[in-house]
């Protein structure tokens, strides 16, 4: 089944500084790759996504990059601001598969320094 | 529009006592999924199903049943509660033909 490892588990930057998160993924059929924000005691929530036919994909400060030989993506964040502290997590799923489980990383706790 | 609601909220339990979470939606999603978060362990997959009548196990589904007789509702169930079992329990949902996911707020169990 698929596996998501993802890096770091802890993030702390200064405000106004670029933040960077990284995952990697194991199963080659895993074709959509979204990102969830997750504020303290809520519910998370879809940030930005990228599908595997898309090698970069931009949202105002955040972006998200894949490279599908390598079985990575990253979670770029410029000029952080306060609000932009949160958990953040990737995930991996088989979009229009029939079993497309959402499988998510461990989650990265990202600090924002005033 | 409530979106997805999970009740209840808050529960403590006794070990080897038996609950049930209820997962309700109003958007006519498909796909439901049950997490559970740990410190240290994001969020991990319980239990999900893409249809009404349908269920099918996830990364962790040990010590846990579900079912999803009504399309607009899913249901978890600790038959025997474990001190494992505390954690803090998300519901999700997805409509076929979209990407995204819309999550509850969360059921915080303690089970002592």
């Amino acid at each position: 089944g698929e596996n998501v490892e993802q890096h770091p588990s802890t993030l702390s930057v200064q405000e106004g500084d670029s933040a960077v998160i990284k995952c990697t993924y194991s199963d080659s059929a895993s074709n959509y790759f979204p990102w969830y924000k997750q504020e303290l005691g809520k519910g998370p929530q879809l940030i930005i996504d990228i599908r595997s036919n898309v090698g970069e994909k931009k949202d105002q400060r955040i972006a998200v990059t894949l490279n599908k030989t390598a079985k990575h993506f990253s979670l770029h964040i410029t000029e952080t601001q306060p609000e932009d502290s949160a958990v953040y997590f990737c995930a991996a799923t088989g979009f229009m598969n029939r079993d497309d489980k959402i499988i998510f990383g461990k989650g990265t706790r990202l600090h924002i320094l005033p | 529009n409530a979106g997805v609601t999970q009740t209840p909220k808050f529960r403590v339990l006794k070990t080897g006592q038996s609950m049930t979470l209820l997962c309700a939606q109003d958007m006519n999603h498909e796909y439901m999924y049950w997490y559970r978060q740990d410190p240290g362990m994001g969020l991990r997959l319980i239990h999900y199903s893409v249809g009404e009548g349908t269920t099918a196990k996830g990364e962790v589904p040990d010590g846990y049943n579900v079912s999803r007789l009504k399309k607009q509702n899913f249901l978890l169930g600790l038959e025997s509660a474990a001190p494992s079992q505390t954690s803090v329990y998300f519901c999700a949902t997805r409509i076929l033909s979209r990407t995204e996911a819309f999550f509850g707020q969360g059921t915080r169990l303690t089970v002592v």
